[in-house]
């Protein structure tokens, strides 16, 4: 049972205008949240993250904003870049985070010239 | 100049044999972090150490074995008991339990 799931296996954004990437989770404990973006035959580089304490986070270009209730988190990329296409993972852990990351299966973010 | 390395960067066995993936990370960091990706999949937690000489079961931890001697160092035993070793295998740290985790470059196994 996935408890953090990426329902858009790809997503294409012209460059230059909002990249919306979707995440959704079920399990309630969770309690921080995290963006990775990952290349081909690399390791998931750390973009951003949100606490529960927290419904929005901010860091240059990317956004990421949490509505506990729908139990939904999304990252808005503005404006999208080239180098922006990538696979972007969700990921989620609960009490802390020391046990351990929950990923969801990544959407593939194409940035069209 | 710090980080974590992962080597080697592509890895062939023969089926039946164990092979160790190297993990160290020069970040003072005390969390340390093994995830295997399948194509199409996200990351799946295999072993965990919040600190030296502990570690934990991950979610899928059957047929692979962990130790965690140095504060730096976190090698990935595959063992012969894992039914479907080939995989992109990552290895991450943290600089405490709840912290976030960096990733090293990751080592793609195949085995034949």
């Amino acid at each position: 049972d996935q408890q953090v799931k990426q329902n858009s296996p790809s997503l294409s954004v012209q460059e230059g205008r909002i990249s919306i990437l979707n995440c959704d989770y079920t399990n309630s404990m969770f309690d921080y949240f995290l963006w990775y973006k990952k290349y081909p035959a690399e390791g998931p580089t750390f973009l951003i993250s949100i606490s529960s304490i927290k419904d929005k986070n901010e860091d240059g270009r990317f956004t990421v904003f949490l509505n506990k209730s729908a139990k939904h988190l999304s990252l808005h990329i503005v404006p999208s870049q080239p180098g922006d296409s990538a696979v972007y993972f969700c990921a989620a852990s609960a009490g802390g985070g020391a046990d351990g990351l929950t990923f969801g299966k990544g959407t593939h973010l194409i940035i069209q010239p | 100049d710090g980080g974590i390395t992962q080597s080697p960067k592509y890895l062939f066995r023969k089926e039946g044999q164990n092979v160790t993936l190297s993990c160290e990370q020069n970040l003072n960091h005390d969390a340390m972090y093994w995830y295997r990706q399948d194509p199409g999949q996200g990351l799946r937690l295999i072993y965990y150490s919040q600190i030296v000489n502990d570690f934990q079961k991950g979610d899928i931890a059957e047929g692979y074995s962990v130790s965690r001697e140095k504060k730096e160092s976190f090698p990935l035993t595959v063992t012969s008991a894992q039914k479907n070793p080939t995989a992109f295998y990552l290895c991450a740290s943290a600089k405490g339990p709840g912290d976030t985790q960096y990733f090293g470059p990751g080592t793609r196994l195949t085995v034949l």
